[in-house]
């Protein structure tokens, strides 16, 4: 089956500190991916997309950073946090190529302390 | 810009119906999704429209007006579970999804 995983579920983190979130997919290949943050209030903000294996566009200029070292693998980075990296950050996968529709992983909630 | 308008939050009653309005401005357009997100859980798919018209599913229906930049996302038989906040999302012309703030909508009993 299909399935999307997502960790860290919820991290605190001081300002300055580096930030890893893994996200993992089982049960495709070559998946298009995607890193979205949720602000309160605030609608989707697209992070990153990666259509393939070392393959990331970037949304939003920022001190966040994504890669792709595996096909299923897709992770987001940052060597300082900022208090305004503080949100709610979501890996989704392109499970509909022609509607467009997207899963979601569980989420990884960060606050920057 | 590009922009999707949804009401902020709204409240219905158990077994009632609500109906959640979405208004668009955007490059184009491919196709507008909505998404049911519970609180602290990720958003899950609900309904994709990309022609005029109603779609059902079960107790929900989503309709669009392309002319108008409109859709909306009817509940009906409103159950408890349905308190969620309610995602509006638009494809643009360059296939990037356009978000709304989300609409949060408290069921009462």
């Amino acid at each position: 089956s299909q399935t999307i995983h997502q960790w860290p579920a919820t991290l605190v983190q001081p300002v300055g500190s580096p930030l890893s979130l893994e996200c993992t997919v089982e049960g495709t290949s070559n998946p298009n991916l995607y890193w979205y943050r949720q602000a309160a209030g605030r609608g989707l903000q697209l992070l990153f997309y990666s259509v393939g294996i070392g393959q990331i566009s970037s949304e939003v200029p920022q001190n966040l950073s994504a890669s792709r070292p595996q096909d299923r693998q897709f992770i987001l980075s940052s060597k300082k946090l900022l208090l305004s990296d503080s949100g709610f950050y979501l890996c989704a996968w392109l499970v509909g190529g022609d509607t467009g529709e997207l899963f979601f992983g569980e989420g990884s909630r960060l606050t920057v302390l | 810009g590009q922009n999707i308008d949804q009401p902020t939050e709204m409240t219905a009653t158990e077994g009632a119906i609500v109906q959640i309005n979405c208004t668009y401005q955007t490059s184009g357009f491919n196709g507008l999704f909505w998404y049911q997100q519970h609180a602290g859980e990720a958003p899950t798919f609900l309904s994709y429209n990309v022609l005029d018209g109603l779609e059902e599913k079960g107790r929900f229906s989503s309709f669009l007006s392309r002319s108008k930049g409109y859709s909306y996302l009817l509940l009906k038989e409103l159950q408890m579970k349905d308190s969620a906040s309610y995602l509006c999302a638009v494809m643009d012309s360059n296939y990037q999804l356009i978000w709304g703030a989300g609409t949060k909508l408290i069921i009462k009993p």
